[in-house]
């Protein structure tokens, strides 16, 4: 089965200090990842996503993501974090079984930048 | 550029009310369109989403129902809603490429009361 899996509920860390954002993923075949920001009483928007090619992926507002074959994981990072980067962080596979057109996505982490 | 429109913003019905919601994409044709429920600020659950004019796959059996009338337009419904149908609902669409990453609206913060 296709999954992700975010394994931190909450990172706190400090303003100015790198940050990061953790998500591993099952999938069968080559797999299609995506990062998601929430702000309160929003919708998610989309940050950036890794199809093939370089492990780094850059995206908006700074962030970056890790693509790692090996380890099966697609970390969040930004080398910089502000205070308004609190927010919720989704990562999330697109479900190629049985050609459907659903994504997957996990539990979601709360990142609280401290200034 | 596409935009996604979303309304209302906040609704509080009584329980066994109707309810409609509406969701509007511009500038794209014939989007992948998700009706997605996400309980306490965490998880997201897909409830429908649609591939096409009048077609409709539904995730969760439940007393909600969702239709396309037209080609941009995806509209979650209720006969009577429950107590347990509040929450927060996002619409969102996508294109049909593999690649194509969701784009969500604003949400409706739905109060059963």
């Amino acid at each position: 089965a296709q999954s992700v899996a975010q394994p931190e509920d909450q990172v706190n860390v400090a303003e100015g200090n790198p940050l990061t954002v953790k998500c591993t993923y099952s999938v069968s075949g080559n797999p299609y990842l995506f990062w998601y920001v929430q702000y309160p009483n929003r919708g998610l928007q989309f940050l950036l996503k890794y199809i093939t090619g370089d492990n780094l992926v850059k995206g908006s507002y700074g962030f970056e993501a890790e693509f790692n074959k090996s380890q099966t994981s697609f970390h969040l990072k930004k080398p910089s974090a502000l205070v308004s980067d609190s927010a919720l962080y989704f990562c999330a596979v697109r479900d190629m079984t049985s050609g459907t057109y659903k994504y997957i996505f996990g539990t979601g982490t709360r990142l609280k930048v401290l200034a | 550029s596409q935009t996604i429109h979303q309304w209302p913003a906040t609704l509080v019905q009584p329980v066994g009310s109707p309810l409609s919601l509406e969701c509007t994409v511009e500038g794209t044709s014939n989007p992948n369109l998700y009706w997605y429920r996400q309980a306490a600020g965490r998880g997201l659950q897909l409830l429908f989403y649609s591939v096409g004019i009048g077609q409709i796959s539904s995730e969760v059996p439940q007393n909600l129902s969702a239709s396309r009338p037209q080609d941009r337009q995806f509209i979650l419904s209720s006969k009577k809603l429950l107590l347990s149908d509040s929450g927060f609902y996002l619409c969102a669409w996508a294109q049909g490429r593999v690649e194509s990453p969701l784009h969500f609206g604003n949400g409706t913060r739905l109060t059963v009361t």
